[in-house]
């Protein structure tokens, strides 16, 4: 049990364009979601913070208006990247609590802007 | 100096070997310490998870916890090509459910 997936695994956009990545727990109801950015050769660096139902709670640095972030159902947590810039290439990973203590983590969208 | 160092890497031994993978850490408040494994592209998964010192084994995994010196370590026995993977320490205070990731230790093992 406890899978999370992630939708797409890759996606390549234009400049000014918004991307959307979906992170959906499988088979399990998860009461908090979390998004992640990771650099090449670098640690995860958490971006946000999601219950379902309410706002995220955004990590200091990174901008809520870029990062827009929806958590419809306590199955599935959206990550919208809106006017991509080729700075935010980077790998972004979710991953989703049961019960605030263990998080299980998608597979990961590798995301390139050009 | 950040909240929790570990060497990148890359750590390279040959297939049959014992790996020991460390980090350091400086937040006294740290209690729980996990360790991820991640292959390439992929995301990370959890391998071992301690509370507190001491030692816990799983198979070929053991995690190791020295608050006192806020010093963890992941063993691995007859290390496996398989085994080749970037290792993540991550640990978090009691009151916290959020993890501060180390940056990762890349190991290769070869047959």
């Amino acid at each position: 049990g406890a899978v999370v997936s992630q939708h797409p695994s890759r996606v390549i956009c234009k400049s000014g364009t918004s991307v959307k990545i979906e992170c959906r727990s499988l088979d399990f109801q998860a009461t908090t979601m979390f998004w992640y950015r990771q650099f090449p050769k670098q640690s995860l660096m958490l971006m946000a913070t999601s219950n379902e139902g309410s706002k995220a709670t955004y990590e200091q640095g990174v901008e809520k208006d870029k990062f827009l972030i929806n958590h419809a159902s306590l199955t599935l947590s959206t990550l919208t990247v809106t006017s991509a810039h080729p700075e935010d290439s980077s790998f972004y990973i979710c991953s989703a609590s049961r019960d605030n203590y263990e998080q299980y983590f998608g597979p990961g969208t590798r995301l390139t802007v050009t | 100096q950040k909240e929790v160092e570990q060497d990148p890497g890359p750590l390279s031994v040959p297939e049959g070997a014992i790996v020991s993978l460390n980090c350091t850490y400086s937040n006294s408040a740290f209690q729980y310490f996990m360790w991820y494994r991640q292959y390439s592209r992929k995301g990370p998964e959890l391998l071992m998870y301690t509370y507190s010192s001491g030692n816990k084994e799983d198979g070929r995994f053991t995690a190791q916890v020295d608050k006192s010196s806020k010093y963890i370590s992941l063993f691995i026995r007859d290390s496996q090509p398989s085994d080749s993977a970037t290792y993540l320490c991550a640990m978090r205070a009691g009151g916290s459910y959020i993890p501060t990731f180390g940056r990762g230790t890349s190991l290769i093992v070869h047959p």
